[in-house]
């Protein structure tokens, strides 16, 4: 059964900080992984999508890589923001047919101003 | 842009009570789940819809749940008959389906079941 696992759980840096998420998963076998944002009480934002035969994704000052044999994803947040701050969650689907999300417990950032 | 939306916010509902939980995914998406998140824990997988069936399923969607799509537009979640274990917050999602498969969350539905 895939286990998926973030540290730290909870990360509080100063603004301008660059920082590093972590994301690991038990079963290498995935079709794609891709990072959340969640805002307490709020739902999912869909931040990043790599696929399985992909290193890594970009998007503005967020870059996802991912290194599928050794079961690893880090999520780089450039030049860090008060805005930033929320949890960021991990999530991997299986290959084939089935496209179900398996999640971390996400890790909690505070960037403090 | 797009998105995924979801009705109610926060629902209320005795023991015993049925629910439906009501979700419209976005207009050109092809593939429906539903997740919970109880409070403090992993967001979990419950169901997943494609073509008007069920794809796969998770084991706490148990025969107290069912989805359906009843329109063109809308999914539901119906809980049959709620205990206290299923107060949690309710995510619908989607994807396009396809290479990519991103998958889209509504903002969720809060149950709490008293």
């Amino acid at each position: 059964k895939q286990e998926v696992t973030q540290i730290p759980a909870a990360l509080s840096v100063p603004e301008g900080e660059n920082l590093v998420l972590n994301c690991s998963f038990t079963d290498s076998a995935i079709y794609n992984l891709q990072w959340f944002r969640q805002d307490p009480g709020k739902g999912l934002t869909s931040l990043l999508l790599i696929q399985s035969s992909q290193r890594e994704q970009t998007s503005g000052r967020l870059n996802a890589s991912l290194d599928k044999s050794s079961g690893r994803s880090t999520l780089y947040i450039a030049a860090s923001q008060p805005g930033d701050s929320a949890t960021y969650l991990c999530a991997v689907t299986p290959p084939g047919s089935a496209r179900q999300l398996t999640f971390g417990s996400g890790t909690q950032l505070t960037v403090l101003p | 842009e797009p998105e995924v939306t979801q009705t109610p916010s926060h629902q209320v509902t005795q023991m015993g009570q049925e629910v439906i939980l009501r979700c419209v995914p976005i207009s050109n998406h092809l593939y429906f789940y539903w997740y919970r998140q109880i409070l403090g824990q992993k967001v979990e997988f419950l169901v997943s819809f494609y073509n008007n069936e069920i794809s796969e399923k998770s084991e706490i969607f148990d025969d107290q749940f069912s989805v359906e799509r009843p329109d063109g537009s809308n999914f539901t979640l119906k809980i049959r008959s709620t205990k206290l274990e299923d107060s949690a917050m309710y995510f619908c999602a989607s994807s396009e389906g396809g290479g990519l498969d991103e998958q889209f969350f509504g903002p969720g539905t809060r149950l709490t079941v008293l």
